[in-house]
């Protein structure tokens, strides 16, 4: 079965400053996708960034990339500039490739606090 | 622009009574997933449908759980003989088929 890890319950950041947050995973596909997703307090989740597994190149959305390990099954998320609204939970998750699955594994979560 | 809805956000019920959400997908998605999450947890997926076929269903899924897709557009999830444990909120999400899923805002049950 897949798992996925974040090791971090916490982390905190100064506002312009840049934070990593960790996740690991672990599967025996070759094929399948990883996720970040946000979720600000009481408020729904948002997919903040995806990578593909057969892609080497790093994804990256404005201020928010992903450092891509594939043999060491990690996929950390990289906030550039900080900002008081990216202060959420922050999910790492797992989906298999193929259509013939579906479903997403998340991790534990990351709480990021911003601090001004 | 007509995300994911879910209805009704915020349930409170008795032990034992039955309980029905509902979901609407966004309109061209083929694909719906329920997920449950607990206070400071990550979601766990429930069960997911393709079009009206329900394609898989997790353990977690007790026999007092069913979900439907009856004409492929909303689902509802009906939870019967709630017990506290089934507390938490539920999330539904839709995607076209193998992309990436978006979520509603969630039903939080609380159960009394």
């Amino acid at each position: 079965a897949q798992t996925v890890t974040q090791s971090q319950p916490e982390m905190s950041v100064q506002e312009a400053e840049t934070v990593t947050l960790s996740c690991t995973y672990d599967t025996s596909e070759s094929d399948y996708y990883l996720f970040w997703y946000k979720q600000p307090p009481s408020r729904q989740m948002i997919l903040v960034i995806r990578q593909e597994a057969y892609k080497q190149q790093n994804a990256t959305e404005n201020r928010f990339s992903v450092n891509f390990q594939k043999a060491a099954k990690s996929f950390s998320l990289k906030i550039s500039d900080s900002q008081l609204g990216d202060a959420a939970m922050y999910f790492c998750a797992y989906r298999a490739g193929g259509t013939s699955y579906g479903k997403l594994t998340f991790g534990q979560g990351t709480i990021l606090t911003v601090h001004p | 622009d007509t995300g994911v809805s879910q209805n009704p956000r915020h349930k409170i019920t008795k032990r034992g009574q039955n309980v029905t959400f509902r979901c609407d997908p966004i309109s061209e998605h083929n694909r719906l997933y329920w997920y449950r999450q607990t206070l400071g947890q990550g979601p766990e997926f429930l069960t997911y449908f393709q079009n009206e076929a329900q394609l898989e269903k997790s353990r977690l899924l007790s026999d007092r759980f069913s979900a439907e897709r009856p004409k492929g557009s909303f689902s509802t999830l009906e939870i019967q003989r709630t017990e506290q444990g089934d507390s938490a909120m539920y999330l539904c999400a839709s995607s076209p088929i193998t992309d990436t899923q978006y979520f509603g805002p969630g039903t939080r049950l609380t159960v009394l």
